[in-house]
């Protein structure tokens, strides 16, 4: 079983800061995949970034980065010169292989509100 | 190229009348997906289909909920009767199951807004 916790209900940050959310989670498999999607009022899941978790390295997308932390099982979004289209909600996924294929297990999600 | 398509968009519905959604994924993405998502919460998979083979439906409540993927394209979620606790946005996204691959990504529709009165 996988779990995902995001203790940051909301967040905001001013235009052009910058700003970390935070994620913990908790799997059994030894590979997996982690992620951070957007989900703006459109309700359209977007993805922002993924990480394989046998790659040390953090992954990087123009603006957002993440800090993957195995061994404590953080997994934490920075978001650089923000902007307003960056207001929405973010949510952290794990995703296992094997027999939980297919299956994406999602945090409660945090509100960021960038503001002007 | 087009993405997921759903709809309705939104529906709303006296509790114990039925309801059904419809979700068209990506052109030649043989795997799709149905989750839940209640307010303020992420979403939850209720089934996956590969093909028209669900082939994980272990978090459908199939006392009323029922789905099919009939020549494993399109797909159909219904609910019947529809409870209170049922309102919510229901996502459908898809992929292309490369079995090479552990992760393929999921394409996720606009869902569809759920509200039981």
């Amino acid at each position: 079983a996988q779990t995902v916790t995001q203790s940051q209900p909301e967040m905001s940050v001013q235009e052009a800061e910058t700003v970390t959310l935070s994620c913990t989670y908790d799997t059994s498999e030894n590979n997996y995949y982690l992620f951070w999607y957007k989900q703006p009022p459109s309700r359209q899941m977007i993805l922002v970034i993924r990480q394989e978790a046998y790659k040390q390295q953090n992954a990087t997308e123009n603006r957002f980065s993440v800090n993957f932390q195995k061994a404590a099982k953080s997994f934490s979004l920075k978001i650089s010169d923000s902007q307003l289209g960056d207001t929405a909600m973010y949510f952290c996924a794990t995703h296992a292989g094997g027999t939980s294929y297919g299956k994406l297990t999602f945090g409660q999600g945090t509100i960021l509100t960038v503001h002007p | 190229e087009a993405g997921v398509v759903q709809s309705p968009r939104y529906k709303i519905i006296e509790k114990k009348q039925p309801v059904a959604f419809w979700c068209n994924p990506i052109s030649g993405h043989n795997t799709l997906y149905w989750y839940r998502q209640n307010l303020g919460q992420g979403p939850e998979l209720l089934i996956r289909y590969e093909n028209e083979e669900a082939v994980d439906d272990s978090q459908l409540p199939k006392d009323r909920f029922s789905a099919e993927r009939l020549k494993g394209v399109d797909s159909t979620l219904k609910i019947q009767p529809a409870e209170l606790g049922d309102s919510a946005v229901y996502l459908c996204a898809s992929s292309l199951r490369l079995r090479v691959k552990i992760y393929n990504e999921q394409f996720f529709g606009p869902g569809t807004r759920l509200t039981v009165l």
